[in-house]
């Protein structure tokens, strides 16, 4: 099955600062999305993105279909932004069928006050 | 709070019962995601349903079942458990029928313990 590696596997940053977080993804793929999980444990979908780049506040992404990654910035960091973010791929090309939504293993951000 | 409710928050069992996770969405939306989060297996995609037909099946084991009542609430049926099967599930619901293309919205998750 398709593979999806996340990096960096954890980061800890200062309140303020800018991050990058990557997605490479093993085939090409026609849904990709972003997810973070805060601390106490819910899951919020940020991006449905597989490919161009999009922007919500101080998150944007970006997907690179033809090179399998995509990147999600952060910028101006607060204490909220802490939690794992996820990204998840699948290749159906309609919403039927068994292809498996995969996902990263995730990127744990932690950001210092 | 994202309008999806999950009953109940935690279920300690023990191996080989069965047990039922249920799901409200979101008012007017007619998808329904079950997912599990686990230390081994990480975060899976299980099983959607759309307006009461299965739409999409993932990893879901032959010991889960799910289904989507009339009135769009869905329940996660886990049966002969094992101690793999403790994990956090999340239901998530969203619009329409484009699955992944739509946003989703997760409700807190139910904790299963299998003891």
């Amino acid at each position: 099955g398709i593979q999806v590696e996340q990096s960096p596997p954890d980061l800890i940053l200062q309140e303020g600062a800018n991050s990058t977080l990557r997605c490479n993804f093993s085939d090409s793929v026609n849904n990709l999305q972003w997810f973070h999980q805060n601390p106490w444990g819910q899951l919020i979908n940020l991006f449905y993105i597989p490919s161009g780049t999009k922007q919500n506040g101080r998150l944007s992404a970006t997907t690179v279909a033809t090179e399998r990654y995509s990147l999600l910035y952060i910028s101006s960091s607060q204490t909220t932004d802490s939690g794992v973010y996820f990204c998840a791929v699948d290749r159906r090309r309609s919403n039927f069928g068994n292809e498996k939504l995969t996902f990263g293993t995730g990127t744990r951000l932690t950001i210092i006050p | 709070d994202s309008g999806v409710t999950q009953t109940p928050k935690h279920l300690i069992t023990a191996t080989g019962q069965r047990v039922t996770l249920r799901c409200s969405p979101r008012s007017g939306d007619l998808s329904v995601y079950w997912y599990q989060q686990s230390l081994d297996q990480g975060l899976q995609f299980l099983i959607q349903y759309y307006n009461g037909e299965e739409r999409a099946k993932g990893n879901i084991l032959e010991r889960f079942s799910a289904q989507q009542f009339p009135d769009l609430h869905s329940e996660l049926n886990l049966s002969s458990l094992e101690l793999g099967d403790s994990a956090l599930y999340f239901c998530a619901s969203s619009v329409g029928g484009q699955g992944f293309q739509e946003t989703q919205y997760f409700g807190p998750g139910t904790r299963l313990l299998v003891l």
